[in-house]
């Protein structure tokens, strides 16, 4: 199984709301990752998971929070977002954090914040 | 720091036709090297991959070659289809230690028929 999964794939929210994005693997990997992509760009690296503990966190603001509940999921709750926030967020995975292995990537969760 | 430079799409092509999509890095050591696919309203997928100097990564029908002397990963297929109209992502891992997946800005492949 060389597959990650996110759900939903669809999200709209208000700026009030709560609410969390899911991210699974199957694979083994030790490494987790969550990216932001905005139109036309490449992904913008948010959050690295080691081990199942916060590695590395891109200055994101709080409003972003993770969590990584155990090796196979990750989670990112959000809460008063702003409309620029909307994106496509990409959950990946690999089997260390180092740069030499490749990421396998999730279809992504396209969020609209109104 | 370590950067990725590709060419500006969109690279219009009529099926069959060669395809090359320029690459090159600046990287201190040995990075290990990554061509990605997004295709409209999906994930990155993996195409290929190298990690040393020489090395040529495949796969389904794209190639690329990880050439040290130029600095270059150019990818290239022989013969493109409808169906490979997407966005390719260049990318630099680094060897050793982390550091976060570098990408290029995506090229835009549109192949007509």
């Amino acid at each position: 199984d060389t597959e990650v999964t996110q759900t939903p794939k669809h999200l709209v929210m208000g700026m009030t709301n709560k609410k969390s994005l899911k991210c699974e693997q199957h694979m083994g990997h030790r490494a987790m990752y969550w990216y932001k992509q905005k139109a036309k760009k490449p992904p913008e690296l948010m959050f690295v998971y080691s081990y199942e503990k916060l590695s590395i966190n891109e200055s994101v603001p709080s409003r972003f929070s993770p969590e990584c509940p155990n090796s196979s999921l990750l989670n990112l709750h959000l809460h008063a977002l702003q409309p620029e926030d909307s994106a496509l967020y990409l959950c990946a995975s690999s089997q260390d954090r180092t740069g030499y292995n490749e990421q396998f990537f999730g279809p992504g969760t396209r969020l609209t914040v109104l | 720091g370590d950067s990725v430079t590709q060419m500006e799409g969109p690279v219009t092509l009529s099926e069959e036709a060669f395809l090359t999509i320029n690459c090159t890095y600046t990287a201190t050591g040995y990075p290990s090297l990554f061509w990605y696919v997004q295709y409209p309203g999906e994930g990155l997928q993996l195409l290929l991959k190298a990690t040393k100097a020489d090395d040529k990564g495949s796969n389904k029908g794209f190639e690329a070659t990880y050439r040290k002397e130029t600095t270059s990963f150019h990818l290239e297929k022989g013969s493109v289809q409808v169906s490979d109209s997407a966005v390719y992502f260049c990318a630099l891992g680094a060897s050793t230690g982390f550091q976060k997946l570098v990408f290029g800005t995506g090229t835009r492949l549109l192949v007509s028929p």
